[in-house]
Order: C-alpha cells, then structure tokens, then sequence
C-alpha cells in the first residue's frame, strides 16, 4: 500500500486567499485524522471521522476551518479565509482499528506558508 | 487522557541501547499505554504500546512498572535513523480514539 497521501506537500499562499488540502487514507481505514503541528503548539489534533462522518471537531480553531469526508477515500481540510497564524504543517492520518488498538498511520505532511 | 511527562532531550551513542523513560502517575486503569516517533520533515509513526505486562515488537521494546505509572521505550541498539522526537501518550481506548501528542523526548544518536 503506498500509505497516507497527502497534497500539495508544500503551499505558499497569502492572506485572504482560500486554501484546500487533500488526503488519502489507506484502503480498508475506518478512521481518519486531521493534525496542525507548530513550533509554540506542537502536534494538535483538528477533527477525527469514522467511516466519513466527522465525530469530534473541538479542535477546529475557529470558522475559518472546515473538513470533509465525501467518501472513504478522500478527505479535505478548508481554509477560507486563510490568515498568517495558519502557517503549519498539516498531517493526515488513519487507522484501522475499531477494537482496543489506536495504531495511526500518518502522511508526510502539507507545509502551508501563509504571507 | 491523562497527563505523561518525558525528558525534552537524551542523548545517546550510535549501537547502545536507550531507554526513554516516560512517567504518568494519574494513568487510569483502562489507560493504554502508546509510543510514537517522528523523524525529522516526516509524520509520526507508531512505535509500540501496551497496557500492564512488557511487550516487544521488531522495533522497541515497552517496559511497564508494576504499578504503571512509568513506562521505559526500550531500543536495544540505537541507529543514526532513530534520532527523533518520542512521544508517550495514553489512551483511554472504548470509544475515545484521541490521541494527544505532548513535547516528547528529542532522541540524539551520535555516531
């Protein structure tokens, strides 16, 4: 399997504009994430979903942010608009498991740049 | 999830073995104990996790103490590919599928 994929993996853009990112989970996964990671902040979860129905979206920061999951192999996380504050890189991840196990699989990032 | 504590930083030289510790002294009963690494530019990866007895997989291995409230990773012989940032987090497991990522322990392999 070729893994989580993620793109663009880089984004420059600038403020105001409205920026999407995209993510394929690995076949089969029933589960998947969405990550912001920053130096102040670290690794923050943004919102999870379980076989595409987004079950827990607290940390969504604000509005401006939207994720969807219009099927099991395709997910996209909005920015709109899009601000300096949101420059991170953002990581995809899925997991298989509905037992005990809470293995995640992560992509290799977007590094959004936002001037 | 309850809260871990780890080292900002170890250090370590190219094929001894490293153990990282990682206290977490309000773990819950049902709290599983989970290890993740990210290398530099790349994502997360699982590592290993347990629960109460020790457990070892072809990467690590997981030391539980007896009374959980610590854990040690355990990497027999250390390679230059293991410098990373290790984080210890817990996870309550039943419907909670949240993971949260503290600082971890930035991991130095000298060679």
């Amino acid at each position: 399997d070729a893994g989580v994929i993620q793109s663009p993996r880089h984004e420059v853009t600038e403020m105001g504009q409205e920026v999407t990112l995209r993510c394929k989970p690995i076949s089969g996964h029933d589960y998947l994430f969405w990550y912001r990671q920053t130096m102040m902040r670290g690794l923050e979860l943004l919102i999870y979903f379980n076989n595409n129905v987004p079950i827990d979206d607290s940390g969504m920061p604000e509005d401006r942010f939207s994720a969807k999951m219009p099927n099991a192999s395709f997910s996209t996380l909005k920015i709109q608009p899009s601000e300096p504050r949101d420059s991170a890189v953002y990581f995809c991840a899925s997991s298989p498991f509905a037992g005990l196990l809470r293995e995640q699989y992560f992509g290799p990032g977007t590094r959004l740049t936002v001037t | 999830d309850a809260k871990t504590t780890q080292p900002n930083s170890m250090e370590s030289n190219e094929e001894e073995p490293v153990h990282l510790p990682c206290n977490h002294s309000t773990i819950s009963g049902t709290d599983y104990i989970h290890w993740y690494r990210q290398l530099p530019s790349q994502g997360p990866e699982y590592v290993i996790h347990g629960l109460t007895s020790n457990v070892n997989n072809r990467m690590a291995s997981l030391a539980i103490a007896e009374d959980r409230k610590s854990s040690t990773l355990i990497l027999h012989r250390a390679t230059l590919r293991d410098a990373a940032v290790y984080y210890c987090i817990l996870n309550s497991g039943g419907s909670n599928y949240k993971l949260t990522f503290g600082k971890g322990t930035l991991l130095t392999v000298n060679p």
